[in-house]
């Protein structure tokens, strides 16, 4: 089955850096590709997703890219915000509802 | 409020007791999914419905649980004889496609 790996487990940055998140995949037929942020005490919410049709997505300060070749794909926020601060999830499923998620990235962006 | 919902948000149980949880997915949504998450961990898939049909269990999903989607609606997941290994946020996600949205999770603790 799909194995996710997720890095890295924590970050911090400050108010304005970039923040990037990336994740690895191990199965080649894995074709969509979601990101969930998720606050403390709060369901996990969908940011963005990309197919693997594509190579990159950007909806305003956020954007995902997909290598497929190498099996991996990244999250990329920039202009951070305090609010943005939570732990973000990747996924990978390929099409067959057996959608699995990274460990999380546990990000803190500081005033 | 049309998005997923579930109930209770918060049990409390003791060890050896069976307990029971209801979600309520986005009503047009045919798919119905269940995930375990423990602290620091991201969402770990369970089982899966397609309208009332359960197509998949995880391996990881002893016979003490069970879930049930009769009518293709609203769902249920029971756990039987609870460990304290079963303390985890217990997470609903509907979807009509591939993008799943969750539910905000019943938070499970076995004393």
């Amino acid at each position: 089955g799909e194995n996710v790996e997720q890095h890295p487990s924590t970050l911090s940055v400050q108010e304005g850096d970039s923040a990037v998140i990336k994740c690895t995949y191990s199965d080649s037929a894995s074709n969509y590709f979601p990101w969930y942020k998720q606050e403390l005490g709060k369901r996990p919410q969908l940011i963005i997703d990309i197919r693997s049709n594509v190579g990159e997505k950007k909806d305003q300060r956020i954007a995902v890219t997909l290598n497929k070749t190498a099996k991996h794909f990244s999250l990329h926020i920039t202009e951070t915000q305090p609010e943005d601060s939570a732990v973000y999830f990747c996924a990978a499923s390929p099409g067959n509802n057996d959608m699995r998620f990274g460990a999380g990235t546990r990000l803190t962006v500081k005033p | 409020d049309t998005g997923v919902s579930q109930d209770p948000r918060h049990k409390i149980t003791k060890r050896g007791q069976n307990v029971t949880f209801r979600c309520d997915p986005i009503s047009e949504h045919n798919r119905l999914y269940w995930y375990r998450q423990t602290l620091g961990q991201g969402p770990e898939f369970l089982t899966y419905f397609q309208n009332e049909a359960q197509l998949e269990k995880s391996r990881l999903l002893s016979d003490r649980f069970s879930a049930e989607r009769p009518k293709g609606s609203f769902s249920t997941l029971e756990i039987q004889r609870t460990e304290q290994g079963d303390s985890a946020m217990y997470l609903c996600a509907s979807s009509s496609a591939d993008t799943q949205y969750f539910g905000p999770g019943t938070r499970l603790t076995v004393l």
